[in-house]
């Protein structure tokens, strides 16, 4: 495998500007998901696909936030009019039911988000 | 609703000392557990999960964890900490392949 991967790793943006992030999942993982961490906190969920379809959306997950996955492979999470409160670091994971790895999510590294 | 709670919010131990991060979760069903850990600045490492059969399940570097129904808690533990121990050190709690719910985690820090 070769993971999950992220871009950009770090983005510094400033206050009402739009960014957009991306997730590359393991390339046999039909399940991705998007996490929140801020500073001193565990991860929290925002939303996840199996393949194209978003199945769950967390109610952090305001309309400035869309989360996309259009062919069922990459996704993009895109926030538009960023407020310094979005300030986080965004995690990507995916999973798989194959057996040998059933229900288990892999993380990829984050992005870094600093809205100043 | 599910919900994680690692009591212990810093810890530090000597190294080659012995190790316990306490979890304990809320979950309605038979939960799906997992114990993540992740250095400053990177994504999350899976250390190791359970979701059914022995409750003592291992994993990697070293690390066990013993689930109990009973005190709703997945402990972690180690018999001999190194240096390279230094994290922080997630549980979560979670159905298969949906959204997992984490504690707010327990920093580990390790001394000479």
């Amino acid at each position: 495998d070769t993971g999950v991967s992220q871009d950009p790793r770090h983005k510094i943006t400033k206050r009402g500007q739009n960014v957009t992030f991306r997730c590359d999942p393991i390339s046999e993982h039909n399940r991705l998901y998007w996490y929140r961490q801020t500073l001193g906190q565990g991860p929290e969920f925002l939303t996840y696909f199996q393949n194209e379809a978003q199945l769950e959306k967390s109610r952090l997950l305001s309309d400035r936030f869309s989360a996309e996955r259009p062919k069922g492979s990459f996704s993009t999470l895109e926030i538009q009019r960023t407020e310094q409160g979005d300030s986080a670091m965004y995690l990507c994971a995916s999973s798989s039911w194959t057996s040998d790895k059933f229900g288990t999510q892999y993380f990829g590294p984050g992005t870094r988000l600093t809205v100043l | 609703a599910q919900s994680v709670t690692q009591p212990d919010i810093h810890i530090t131990v000597s190294e080659g000392a012995s190790l316990e991060l306490r979890c304990n979760y809320s979950y309605g069903a038979t939960p799906y557990l997992f114990w993540y850990v992740q250095s400053p600045g990177q994504g999350l490492q899976l250390l190791l999960k359970y979701f059914s059969g022995d409750t003592l399940v291992q994993g990697i570097k070293g690390f066990e964890a013993e689930f109990k129904r009973s005190q709703s808690s997945f402990n972690l533990r180690k018999p001999s900490v190194h240096w390279s121990d230094a994290a922080e050190y997630f549980c979560a709690v979670g159905p298969a392949n949906e959204k997992l719910t984490f504690g707010t985690g327990t920093r580990l820090t390790i001394i000479p």
